[in-house]
């Protein structure tokens, strides 16, 4: 059974960082593209950040560039989104997801609040 | 930017209804990149359907999907209480992936 597990998320002034987790289980980690969704409170859900299998292609949605950086560790069986100079607008649930173009399975969520 | 737009915005229904979600798109979404996604309060969002109309892992046969170029449909034939949930339709030809801002079913 495929499991994804996000954590690291927390509350965090305007400007500052946190490194977001996501713990992987249940398929073969190391042949799937993995994503980062994330849905502010009330709103759409909006794509966020994609690496591929081997980490060599990154992309990100154009409001984290410069700011967001998706990595991965095969060997772990992990994904990461470290986040840098944090805004209101991304107070969000962040989801670690698979992808196929759409999304077949989902972490549960690690929310990222930032407030001062 | 490919744009989803869903309707109506919330749905009050009964057990037993079918229900027909609608997902429009600015522009084409050729080969059918479409997908929907249902989310429960609290809880992550499921795939439900891709392709437009191809049903994911486990998803029961009561859920269908349909459309192509600008106009998708979800179709629930007979509202089983578990469905009452917020739909997601989602673009996966162009980048970024879009979502829809969703379409509400709630209990009549």
């Amino acid at each position: 059974e495929v499991h994804l597990v996000e954590s690291g998320g927390g509350l965090v002034q305007p400007g500052g960082s946190l490194r977001l987790s996501c713990a992987a289980s249940g398929f073969t980690f190391s042949h799937s593209s993995m994503t980062w969704i994330r849905q502010a409170p009330g709103k759409r859900l909006e794509w966020v950040a994609t690496m591929n299998q081997d980490g060599s292609e990154k992309y990100y949605v154009d409001s984290v560039k410069g700011r967001f950086t998706i990595s991965r560790d095969n060997a772990k069986n992990a994904l990461y989104l470290q986040m840098n100079t944090l805004r209101a607008e991304d107070t969000a649930v962040y989801f670690c997801v698979t992808s196929r173009g759409y999304y077949d399975y989902w972490g549960q969520g690690t929310l990222v609040t930032v407030s001062s | 930017e490919i744009l989803l737009t869903q309707s109506p915005g919330t749905l009050s229904l009964s057990p037993g209804e079918k229900v027909t979600l609608s997902c429009r798109a600015s522009q084409s979404v050729s080969s059918n990149f479409l997908a929907w996604y249902q989310q429960k309060p609290g809880q992550a969002p499921r795939l439900l359907i891709y392709g437009a109309s191809s049903r994911a892992t486990g998803i029961p046969d009561r859920f269908s999907g349909s459309g192509s170029g600008t106009d998708f449909t979800l179709t629930i034939s007979r509202l089983e209480p578990e469905d009452f949930a917020v739909y997601y339709c989602q673009q996966y030809l162009n980048a970024p992936r879009t979502f829809g801002q969703g379409t509400k079913v709630e209990i009549k």
